[in-house]
């Protein structure tokens, strides 16, 4: 069964400073992988997608990284914002027929001044 | 914006009331999805519609009806709601397909709550 397996459920951190947030995931075949942020009463955004042969990619102050071989992915924040306080999610493609997503539960990240 | 509305933005309704969520794209796509996410759970893929075509049914109660009159509306009816069914309703859309390198994009959703 494809699962994406998101930790921590949740972290507070003080602005400024960085954090890493973990995606593993058991979706096969990969076709690729992507973050969203979801901020409060607001639908998914699209941070960055990255298939097999990509290992990290960067959007701004978001970094992802993806390792096929262990079926990780990480996601680094730099110099949190408060307005980085959101919900974010990890999404796995399978290349297969329908190529549906797989999304985990999310990370549920809060930003202090 | 991400160029995806949904109406209403919150919606109250009791077990016994018939209601519908509206969803409409100006990106132009042909493909468009419901995705219902409850707290603490993952989202949940519950119809997809390929140029108007429904492709995809997740195994979904007969009490949620989707309708898609045109690539660039979608509807969802609600009759017999049950309480476990208050939810965040997340309508999406994509070029094609999702699932190779075409961007989802979601609409703000309905926050539906049944009494």
């Amino acid at each position: 069964k494809n699962q994406v397996e998101q930790s921590p459920q949740s972290l507070i951190i003080l602005e400024g400073k960085n954090c890493t947030l973990q995606c593993n995931y058991t979706v096969s075949p990969f076709s690729n992988l992507r973050w969203y942020k979801q901020d409060t009463g607001r639908g998914p955004v699209s941070l960055t997608i990255m298939t097999f042969s990509e290992n990290t990619k960067s959007n701004g102050r978001y970094t992802a990284t993806l390792d096929a071989d262990t079926k990780q992915s990480s996601l680094h924040i730099t110099a949190s914002q408060l307005s980085d306080s959101a919900s974010y999610i990890c999404v796995v493609s399978a290349s297969n027929a329908g190529n549906m997503l797989t999304f985990g539960g999310g990370t549920r990240l809060m930003v202090k001044p | 914006e991400t160029g995806v509305t949904q109406t209403p933005r919150h919606l109250v309704m009791g077990m016994t009331n018939k209601k519908s969520l509206k969803c409409e794209q100006h990106l132009g796509h042909n493909a468009m999805y419901w995705y219902k996410q409850s707290a603490k759970k993952p989202l949940e893929l519950m119809f997809v519609y390929n140029f108007k075509e429904q492709t995809e049914n997740n195994s979904v109660p007969s009490r949620f009806s989707p309708e898609c009159p045109n690539s660039s509306h979608l509807f969802l009816h609600l009759h017999t709601l049950q309480p476990e069914d208050s939810a965040l309703y997340l309508c999406a859309s994509s070029q094609a397909l999702a699932g190779g390198l075409y961007e989802q994009y979601f609409g703000p959703g309905t926050r539906l709550t049944v009494t």
